[in-house]
């Protein structure tokens, strides 16, 4: 069974920019989460989505928003983009909403934002 | 305030000799525990997850870790540690009203010496 594929792998923007990464979960799995990973504060929660509706949302600004699709698929979208929104995001899939089952992460897209 | 405290920073263990990562939480409600592993580059790999029942879980990889509800910690175990076993590792804590929003320590670098 094939794994969380994110795409793409690397990204290069410029401030004030906006991007969008995609994430496919892990076949039969419907939540898909998303993480931003950075140096200086870890791995933070940004949002879950189940059933193509945002679940529960971390403690980030506006900026950052997702949805997804009734095939389970997932987009996150970052606008106006700063120094600071450099870093490594990942997603994450589960079969059922929660962590339950467990969280399964994709290998993440780098973003750098110059 | 819900907190992951992983206390080494950094652990040097020479190859074949037993491991021992700690983890300390501050969760208000019953807590789910997981370890993850990340290697240079890469997504979270799922280790093992504690959710009820058995105190002591196994993994993958050879690893087990104790759930101790009285010392708040879940600390993760290696008897054997191989130079491949070379990574991040990562403690997780969250809970069923959390859904998918996992708090993450800060890591444990684990270097494997020959």
């Amino acid at each position: 069974k094939a794994g969380v594929t994110q795409t793409p792998r690397y990204l290069i923007k410029t401030r004030g920019q906006q991007v969008t990464l995609s994430c496919s979960p892990i076949s039969g799995h419907r939540s898909v989460s998303w993480y931003q990973q950075t140096p200086g504060q870890g791995l933070q929660f940004l949002f879950e989505y189940f059933s193509e509706t945002q679940r529960n949302k971390g403690n980030f600004p506006g900026r950052f928003s997702g949805r997804q699709f009734s095939n389970s698929r997932s987009e996150m979208n970052v606008s106006t983009l700063e120094l600071g929104d450099s870093a490594l995001y990942l997603c994450a899939s589960s079969f059922e909403q929660g962590a339950s089952q467990g969280l399964f992460f994709g290998s993440g897209t780098q973003l750098s934002v110059l | 305030a819900q907190s992951v405290t992983q206390p080494d920073i950094h652990i040097t263990v020479s190859e074949g000799a037993s491991l021992e990562l700690r983890c300390n939480y501050s969760y208000g409600a019953t807590p789910y525990l997981f370890w993850y592993v990340q290697s240079p580059g890469q997504g979270l790999q799922l280790l093992l997850k504690y959710f009820s029942g058995d105190t002591l879980v196994q993994g993958i990889k050879g690893f087990e870790a104790e759930f101790k509800r009285s010392q708040s910690s879940f600390n993760l175990r290696k008897p054997s540690v191989h130079w491949s076993d070379a990574a991040e590792y990562f403690c997780a804590v969250g809970a069923i009203q959390a859904g998918t929003a996992l708090i993450f320590g800060k890591g444990t670098t684990l270097s494997v010496s020959s």
